[in-house]
């Protein structure tokens, strides 16, 4: 079955940048979504379409793609940041989505 | 305001039944795919089935370790959609999401959750 790989943790200090990657082999041909979810709360959509912000996610959030891997990025990483991170897409058929196995930011 | 608002959930020993609702309001339901996630305690988010629109074909599809157990189906004219979950096993214990869309917007909507215990 298709597969997303993430690293399980990043850390950062306070006003840093944090990136997060997201590595499978249909990336290339299917978008890629980040989700961010905080303990004891559902999961929220933080980047769509591998680049696109939902209305109220701040600026801070940003996404790209390149090849086989998306990234989210978080500049100035701020104390609220701090939460498990998903990314999404779905196998070379298009049907299926996908999650990664998630990733957790640590802001120091 | 989107609203989704999850129930059903419970425990259920192993090879039991249970059926989940969400309740939909705060945008056009009949015209939304509706999706089912899961969250295995302390674990990552697995897509369990999605349902399209009726405009959209009205397609059910699953993920492979539910298909054959698990129904997806929907009321639009109660904004809600269900999964009816058979022959349950001990690893099909989660908390269940509603979400919508999964398609190129992502999920863009998600309820609270309800969860579901399997055990003897």
């Amino acid at each position: 079955s298709y597969e997303l790989t993430q690293p399980p943790s990043v850390s950062v200090s306070p006003g840093q940048t944090a990136r997060i990657t997201c590595s499978g082999d249909a990336l290339p041909n299917q978008y890629g979504y980040w989700y961010q979810q905080k303990p004891g709360q559902a999961p929220m959509l933080v980047i769509y379409k591998n680049t696109e912000r939902p209305s109220g996610i701040p600026e801070r959030f940003s996404g790209s793609s390149s090849g086989t891997t998306v990234t989210l990025t978080i500049s100035g990483v701020q104390a609220e940041d701090e939460a498990d991170y998903y990314c999404q897409s779905t196998d070379s058929s298009g049907t299926y989505p996908v999650f990664g196995g998630g990733t957790k930011l640590t802001v120091l | 305001e989107v609203q989704l608002v999850e129930s059903g959930g419970g425990l259920v020993k192993p090879g039991g039944s249970l059926r989940l609702s969400c309740a939909a309001s705060g945008f056009t339901f009949s015209n939304a795919w509706m999706n089912w996630v899961r969250q295995a305690p302390g674990k990552g988010l697995e897509w369990v089935g999605r349902i399209k629109s009726k405009p959209a074909g009205g397609t059910i599809d699953y993920a492979a370790p539910v298909k054959g157990r698990f129904t997806l189906s929907r009321d639009d004219s109660k904004n809600t959609v269900y999964l009816q979950m058979n022959s349950l096993k001990t690893e099909d214990a989660a908390v269940y999401y509603c979400s919508t869309g999964g398609g190129v917007v992502g999920f863009d909507y998600w309820g609270q959750g309800t969860l579901v215990t399997v055990s003897s």
